[in-house]
């Protein structure tokens, strides 16, 4: 059974520039969920997919941040221009809306510098 | 709003001792779900257990056990007879019964010494 996938697993960058994120979920998973993780803290919720539609986005998804799932598979996280504060560990997660309870499982993360 | 406070930020104890994790909720939602996650040094969050809040049934599993009491808005994890392969950040996460995110607290960092 696999699990949910992040690559990369680390990513270093100079302040300024681009960084994309993909995530692929556990398979037949119909919703996606990418959360951010600053040091020492718990995961704050960025933003969700159920199949290929956005279905919110949390006020810390800054218009520098952009988020896809074209065919309501893996998704993409893009930071653009990117700045010191955006360092962190960036975590997908995934689940299976089939009409009750749900549990999200979580992939690895990328762990995201800003120089 | 909803809000999830874990007043322990870390708990050291020796080896074999039984260790509680605090977990204190606040939500307007009638129907909503409790979760607890482990993360370990490499990072992934470890699904432990889910609770809905009609259920207040406290569950165990092997050493692991869970006491979920609306009356105070808590929902605590027990480890008993700790093992160091325990030593983890855990995480208590709350979803309202209308929303899909979750809501986490700060997190414990246990360490469990030989």
């Amino acid at each position: 059974d696999t699990g949910v996938s992040q690559n990369p697993r680390h990513k270093i960058t100079k302040r300024g520039q681009n960084v994309t994120f993909r995530c692929d979920p556990i398979s037949e998973h119909n919703r996606l969920y990418w959360y951010r993780q600053t040091l020492g803290q718990g995961p704050e919720f960025l933003t969700y997919f159920q199949n290929e539609a956005q279905l919110e986005k949390s006020r810390l998804l800054s218009d520098r941040f952009s988020a896809e799932r074209p065919k309501g598979s893996f998704s993409t996280l893009e930071i653009q221009r990117t700045e010191q504060g955006d360092s962190a560990m960036y975590l997908c997660a995934s689940s299976l809306a089939a009409g009750g309870p749900e549990t999200q499982y979580f992939g690895p993360g990328t762990r995201l510098l800003v120089l | 709003a909803q809000k999830v406070t874990q007043a322990q930020t870390e708990i050291s104890v020796v080896e074999k001792e039984d260790v509680t994790l605090d977990c204190v909720y606040e939500t307007r939602d009638t129907t909503y779900y409790l979760f607890w996650y482990k993360q370990p040094p490499s990072g992934e969050l470890v699904f432990l257990i889910r609770r809905n809040s009609f259920d207040e049934q406290n569950e165990i599993s092997g050493r692991y056990s869970w006491n979920f009491q609306k009356s105070t808005s808590s929902f605590n994890f027990t480890i008993t007879a700790s093992q160091v392969v325990d030593s983890a950040v855990y995480f208590c996460a709350l979803r309202g019964g209308g929303a899909q995110k979750l809501v986490f607290g700060q997190g414990t960092r246990l360490t469990i010494n030989p």
